[in-house]
């Protein structure tokens, strides 16, 4: 079955850029997907179809997809970034057409 | 906006059957997706399964066999059944709404726990 892998962890001091992938086989051909979870609240979504945006999530956070991996990339981190990062795909010829990744918990320094 | 809210279940004991509903507001159920996602205590997110308005339906294949997902169009909900619940489906339960042409969550309940202990 298809398998998505995150790092467990990234560290990144204020004000600099956070990279968190994704990996999986072929996600290059699959529209990859990013929420934001704090802690004691529900995720939100901040990238949806590799690198769009919904309106009220700032531009610092950017996504990309290419090959076997997607990147979540946050740019000029702050404080209030520090969350657990999931990516998720939507596979319509899978049994299992919806998968999450493992999730990366972001810790700004 | 749509807003989703998640009924509170209580506690469980094991074999007990978990019933969870979803209330909509500021948006019909109407043509449109909506699914059930959990989270084990300190673990990752765990897709259930979603509903199409019309009835139908999607399981992730490990709860298939325990799980029903269904739709009330007239009271704009729609609900959770997990049958024969162990520790292990102790969790936060969400529901969360898929948009039109989309293959992603964009609007999320803000969860409930549910405890299944003896």
């Amino acid at each position: 079955s298809y398998v998505l892998t995150q790092p467990p962890s990234v560290s990144v001091a204020p004000g600099q850029t956070a990279r968190i992938t994704c990996g999986g086989n072929n996600f290059g051909t699959k529209s990859g997907h990013w929420y934001q979870q704090k802690p004691g609240q529900a995720p939100v979504l901040v990238v949806y179809d590799d690198s769009d945006r919904p309106s009220e999530i700032p531009d610092r956070f950017s996504g990309s997809n290419s090959g076997n991996t997607a990147t979540l990339t946050i740019s000029r981190v702050e404080a209030g970034d520090e969350a657990d990062y999931y990516c998720q795909v939507w596979d319509t010829t899978s049994d299992h057409p919806v998968l999450f990744g493992g999730g990366t918990r972001l810790t700004v320094l | 906006q749509v807003q989703l809210q998640e009924s509170v279940p209580g506690l469980l004991k094991p074999s007990e059957t978990l019933s969870l509903t979803c209330s909509v507001s500021g948006g019909s159920v109407i043509n449109s997706y909506w699914s059930w996602i959990r989270q084990p205590p300190g673990k990752g997110l765990e897709w259930i399964g979603y509903i199409y308005y019309s009835g139908y339906t999607k399981y992730n294949p490990s709860l298939k066999s325990r799980v029903t997902i269904s739709v009330d169009t007239s009271k704009n909900q729609f609900s959770l059944r997990l049958n024969s619940v162990t520790a292990a489906d102790t969790a936060v339960y969400y529901c969360a709404h898929i948009p039109q042409f989309g293959y992603y969550f964009d609007y999320w309940g803000q969860g409930t726990l549910v405890t299944v202990s003896s």
